[in-house]
């Protein structure tokens, strides 16, 4: 079974761009969750999608926004981009097992640089 | 502010020989905690998940888990250099979401 694929892996944007980021989940997972990870904040969460509906969300900015399509796949968008956004960003898909129970399986990342 | 906190290490281990990771959480709520791996430059991959107090076993690893004083603990047995890696304790809190302690690094001397 394939894993969690994320495009592209690497970006390099400047300044006040915006930019996507895809996620293909696992197949058969319907849970989206996005994270940030930076050397000096670690893991921080972003938002989790579900059957496309937003479920959970993090203390980011309103300039991250997600979206999740019928077929699980998910984008995230950043617009207005500081040079602290560079930051590896991960997806990562989950299968429920119980209520509250599930687990999560990460993509690769796509890094990315703002200069 | 929910908190995870770890020892950022780095905890160096002889080969052979057992690991022990600790990870304490704020959250009282949380009901579902799993261990990652992240080797430098990858993604992180899950490891172990524990969802009732005691122990949980796969392999050489053994997952603790006391909900009365927060702590959750990761033992690697039998240590290989490739154990080498950081480890993520993450508790999922009562409102869902999982929350990343900011990981111990793990060093197994040859």
């Amino acid at each position: 079974k394939a894993g969690v694929t994320q495009t592209p892996r690497y970006l390099i944007k400047t300044r006040g761009q915006q930019v996507t980021l895809s996620c293909s989940p696992i197949s058969g997972h319907r849970s989206v969750s996005w994270y940030q990870q930076t050397p000096g904040q670690g893991l921080q969460f972003l938002f989790e999608y579900f059957s496309e509906t937003q479920r959970n969300k993090g203390n980011f900015p309103g300039r991250f926004s997600g979206r999740q399509f019928s077929n699980s796949r998910s984008e995230m968008n950043v617009s207005t981009l500081e040079l602290g956004d560079s930051a590896l960003y991960l997806c990562a898909s989950s299968l429920l097992l119980a209520p509250k129970h599930y687990e999560q399986y990460f993509g690769p990342g796509t890094r990315l640089t703002v200069t | 502010q929910k908190e995870v906190e770890q020892n950022s290490g780095p905890l160096s281990v002889p080969e052979g020989a057992i690991a022990s990771l600790n990870c304490t959480y704020s959250d009282r709520g949380s009901q579902s905690f799993f261990w990652y791996r992240q080797y430098s430059g990858k993604s992180p991959e899950l490891i172990m998940s524990i969802y009732s107090n005691g122990d949980k076993e796969d392999g050489r690893f053994t997952a603790q888990l006391n909900k009365a004083s927060q702590y959750v603990s990761l033992l690697i047995r039998d240590s290989q250099p490739s154990d080498s890696a950081t480890y993520l304790c993450a508790p999922r809190d009562r409102d869902d979401k999982i929350i990343f302690g900011k990981g111990t690094r793990l060093h197994i001397l040859p």
